[in-house]
């Protein structure tokens, strides 16, 4: 049980194009999801709280407009990459929290290259 | 300001052997504390958890220990195999903005057990 799956897995895109990455939780619904993404050789940092039905919670420095994120059911939130640049490459990775649980359960990741 | 801090950036350990990883945290609102597992280009990989009332649990060949008062904890995994070769994340939660649970990661300790 609980499987969060992303799509795609890798996307390459040119500068300037948006880009939209799902996140399913396929054997459980999740009011909460969470994106972060990861740098090489870092931690990952958690770049926004989507809350199903709500708008998400991003954190400091995350900009809203370019990150938009869209918790539109309990098992999928988007999260769409606006205008992306080259700086914006990175692997990006969601979770779901199961309800009245403390353990996220994380997806594959995608990995977003900006030419 | 890092408030997860795993100090040791590698720890190598002979098959068989225990594997000790460190993680030390200055939050004292941290209530629930996780250890995931990573391999490159993957999400990580729920292990094990431990709330911040318990000072040990323990799951099949992981053990994590908590020390409130030195504001410290670690992962046991005895006996260690080669497909534990991963990079270790800590973990802790607390309640963020929104009313959400967030996690907040330390950077990662690789773990490597040689035959």
């Amino acid at each position: 049980g609980a499987v969060v799956s992303q799509h795609p897995s890798r996307v390459i895109c040119k500068s300037g194009t948006s880009v939209k990455i799902e996140c399913r939780s396929l054997d459980f619904q999740a009011t909460t999801m969470f994106w972060y993404r990861q740098f090489p050789k870092q931690s990952l940092m958690l770049m926004a709280t989507s809350n199903e039905g709500s708008k998400a919670t991003y954190e400091q420095g995350v900009e809203k407009d370019k990150f938009l994120i869209n918790h539109a059911s309990l098992t999928l939130s988007t999260l769409t990459v606006t205008s992306a640049h080259p700086e914006d490459s990175s692997f990006y990775i969601c979770s779901a929290l199961p309800p009245g649980g403390n353990e996220q359960f994380f997806g594959p990741g995608t990995r977003l290259t900006v030419l | 300001d890092q408030q997860v801090k795993q100090n040791s950036p590698s720890l190598s350990v002979q098959e068989g052997r225990i594997s000790i990883l460190n993680c030390d945290y200055t939050n004292s609102m941290f209530d629930y504390f996780l250890w995931y597992k990573k391999y490159p280009a993957e999400g990580p990989t729920f292990l094990i958890s431990i709330s911040s009332i318990k000072d040990k649990n323990e799951d099949g060949r992981f053990t994590v220990f908590l020390n409130k008062s030195a504001k410290h904890l670690s992962l046991h995994i005895v006996p260690s195999q080669p497909g534990d070769s991963a990079v270790y994340f800590c973990a802790a939660s607390l309640w963020g903005a929104g009313n959400n649970r967030k996690l907040i990661w330390g950077l990662g300790t690789s773990l490597a057990v040689n035959p």
